[in-house]
């Protein structure tokens, strides 16, 4: 089976643009989260969709945003980058809604804001 | 607000000898803890996990201990492994694991051969 991927891998910006970055579940896997990790601050949770709805959101400004399509493929936009947003973005899978103690992790996008 | 803390960012070992990372955590309502491992351009992978319910879980040569009262638990390998060094992150969740994962900051683990 195969894991969670994410594209692009590596991405450049600068300031003031706006990005988007995918996540493909693992096949059968509903539950999508968003972290953000910066040296220094690990981890930082997103949200999750599950179903196409938001289910949790993390606190990050409204430039951060995602959707969930009904394939469970699942798309994070920020807007208007800054510098500080440069960062590893990774997402990960689970089978259901919530159920963090089954999450698969995808390779993460290399996000640099220049 | 920092709420799963690990102190030490970075850890150097000893192959064959005892790894012990540590971490530490402020909220009381968490009741499920994970460990995950990151090699560089690969996303964290799931170690082990304990539940509130437990003080101690094993799984091969990882073991994690949870002390409640102190808010505080550590992941231990041994004997330690080149291939062990990552970097392991510790990470918190309510609801014995469904609800979102809080993460601490990482611990760089280098095993030395």
């Amino acid at each position: 089976k195969a894991g969670v991927t994410q594209t692009p891998r590596y991405l450049i910006k600068t300031r003031g643009q706006q990005v988007t970055l995918s996540c493909s579940p693992i096949s059968g896997h509903r539950s999508v989260s968003w972290y953000q990790q910066t040296p220094g601050q690990g981890l930082q949770f997103l949200f999750e969709y599950f179903s196409e709805t938001q289910r949790n959101k993390g606190n990050f400004p409204g430039r951060f945003s995602g959707r969930q399509f009904s394939n469970s493929r699942s798309e994070m936009n920020v807007s208007t980058l800054e510098l500080g947003d440069s960062a590893l973005y990774l997402c990960a899978s689970s089978l259901a809604e919530g159920h963090s103690y089954e999450q698969y992790f995808g390779p993460g996008t290399r996000l640099t804001v220049t | 607000d920092q709420q799963v803390k690990q102190n030490s960012p970075s850890l150097s070992v000893q192959e064959g000898r005892i790894s012990i990372l540590n971490c530490d955590y402020t909220n009381s309502m968490f009741d499920y803890f994970l460990w995950y491992k990151k090699y560089p351009a690969e996303g964290p992978t799931f170690l082990i996990s304990i539940s509130s319910i437990k003080d101690k879980n094993e799984d091969g040569r990882f073991t994690v201990f949870l002390n409640k009262s102190a808010k505080h638990l550590s992941l231990h390998i041994v004997p330690s492994q080149p291939g062990d060094s990552a970097v392991y992150f510790c990470a918190a969740s309510t609801n014995f694991g469904n609800e979102k994962l809080t993460f601490g900051t990482g611990t760089r683990l280098t095993i030395i051969p």
